[in-house]
């Protein structure tokens, strides 16, 4: 079993949409990130979060460090939000990043 | 202007090849990765470098080493290619560790035939 789970693994929305994409991990951390990865390719963080929560224009992450979850939301889905949104996790005393399998969100016009 | 890039883009080479891929940050940033992201587009982590010195090491096969001549340069030498090396690899850099937000490179496909 991965230390980082993400779930749904597929998603798809129609624009305008509300969306939640979910990540738990099994371990104590440090950081929790969230990243995109773009349909060709390429992978961009939007957030770095230890406690608390973070907006960013549209997105939003939370977590919750007793319950072991963080999630991403997406408010107005827009079909540019289509890509593959990944969670990974800094286990507390590592300089190593684990990575979930990723959500491929796709966002209908 | 480029924050993390990587040559070359595309790599096609036969089998029991010895290749390279170079990266190169001008972020400033003190560390630098390399990841590898397979056919499943599972994202693992093989090396990590801070200031020159090599502080992950995953259990990746021999044949693969990093040298980083200086904080803005991972390279990546594979020796022997296989089959399974095919993959997506992308650098990565931050400013001091894991803790801090990651700029990735635009990735390099390496297909071994």
């Amino acid at each position: 079993k991965n230390e980082v789970e993400q779930s749904p693994q597929n998603l798809t929305a129609q624009e305008g949409e509300f969306i939640t994409i979910n990540c738990s991990y099994s371990v104590g951390i440090s950081a929790l990130h969230w990243l995109q990865q773009h349909p060709g390719g390429g992978i961009v963080s939007l957030f770095m979060l230890s406690s608390g929560k973070k907006k960013h224009g549209r997105l939003i992450a939370t977590i919750n460090i007793q319950e072991k979850h963080s999630s991403l939301h997406i408010t107005a889905s827009h079909p540019r939000d289509s890509a593959v949104y990944i969670c990974a996790a800094t286990p507390r005393g590592s300089e190593k990043l684990v990575f979930g399998k990723g959500m491929k969100l796709t966002v209908n016009p | 202007d480029t924050a993390v890039s990587q040559t070359p883009k595309y790599l096609v080479t036969q089998m029991g090849n010895d290749k390279s891929i170079k990266c190169e940050q001008n972020l400033g940033h003190d560390t630098m990765y390399w990841y590898k992201q397979d056919s499943k587009k599972f994202l693992k982590i093989m090396f990590s470098y801070n200031n020159k010195e090599l502080i992950i090491n995953e259990t990746v096969p021999n044949r693969f080493s990093p040298k980083s001549p200086d904080k803005a340069h991972l390279n990546l030498h594979i020796n022997s290619l296989e089959l399974g090396d095919s993959a997506v690899y992308f650098c990565a850099s931050s400013p001091r560790g894991q803790r801090y937000e990651q700029y990735f490179g635009p990735g390099t496909r390496l297909t071994v035939t």
